[in-house]
């Protein structure tokens, strides 16, 4: 499985674009880029997923350069409510794919949002 | 109407005993998970159920017994409990194929084992 690196931890104020950038440079042709997110004492919540390119949807942007080993999760005008920890996963993106099943969430990035 | 959820969500008991923690979706998926989150945050996939079959088990002790009596329901017994147990369990749910593959998680439920 394409092992993923993340920064451990951010800083950021309202209002701020957060730009999180994840490598992957073991990426297989198959895998498929998702971040999470979780707030304290709750389970992960899906964010976003992308293949290649551009996604963008009402909360946040993918952006994903051609070779595909690397991936930044942007978050426009963050809010305090946005403190959280992200998380990147790589793999196949439905459960009947080889790798899926056994996708572990890193560490993660712990973003701070001050006011 | 919670879309997974899980009891109890918090756990203590002693070093030896047995525990279960149950987990029920509502949200008519076919692929069951539970993952287990230790103190620094590193969330990793214990087992994974596929309309009640067992279809990963990622070397976790025998002393962990996972049951899916129905594609709604995956329940994690765990016998002998040791103090390295204690962590937060998550039980997820997502589609098998044909979707993106988002999971849907629990609220967790906090074991400690004293």
């Amino acid at each position: 499985l394409a092992k993923t690196t993340q920064p451990i931890s951010m800083d950021s104020y309202e209002g701020q674009e957060v730009n999180i950038t994840c490598s992957h440079n073991n990426i297989a042709t198959n895998d498929y880029i998702t971040w999470y997110q979780q707030f304290p004492s709750q389970g992960p919540r899906f964010i976003i997923q992308g293949y290649k390119t551009k996604v963008t949807n009402e909360v946040a942007s993918l952006f994903i350069p051609a070779d595909r080993k690397s991936s930044t999760l942007s978050l426009p005008r963050v809010s305090l409510s946005d403190t959280a920890v992200y998380y990147c996963l790589v793999g196949e993106n439905n459960a009947g794919g080889t790798s899926y099943g056994k996708l572990t969430f890193g560490q993660g990035t712990i973003l701070t949002v001050h006011p | 109407d919670t879309a997974v959820s899980q009891t109890p969500k918090y756990l203590v008991t002693q070093m030896g005993n047995d525990k279960s923690i149950k987990c029920e979706q509502n949200l008519g998926h076919d692929t069951m998970y539970w993952y287990k989150q230790d103190s620094k945050k590193f969330l990793k996939i214990m087992f994974s159920y596929n309309n009640k079959e067992l279809i990963i088990n990622e070397t976790v002790p025998n002393r962990f017994s996972p049951k899916s009596p129905d594609k709604a329901h995956l329940n994690l017994h765990i016998n002998s409990l040791e103090l390295g147990d204690s962590a937060v369990y998550f039980c997820a749910s997502s589609h098998y194929s044909g979707h993106t593959g988002e999971l849907f998680f629990g609220e967790g439920s906090r074991l400690t084992v004293l």
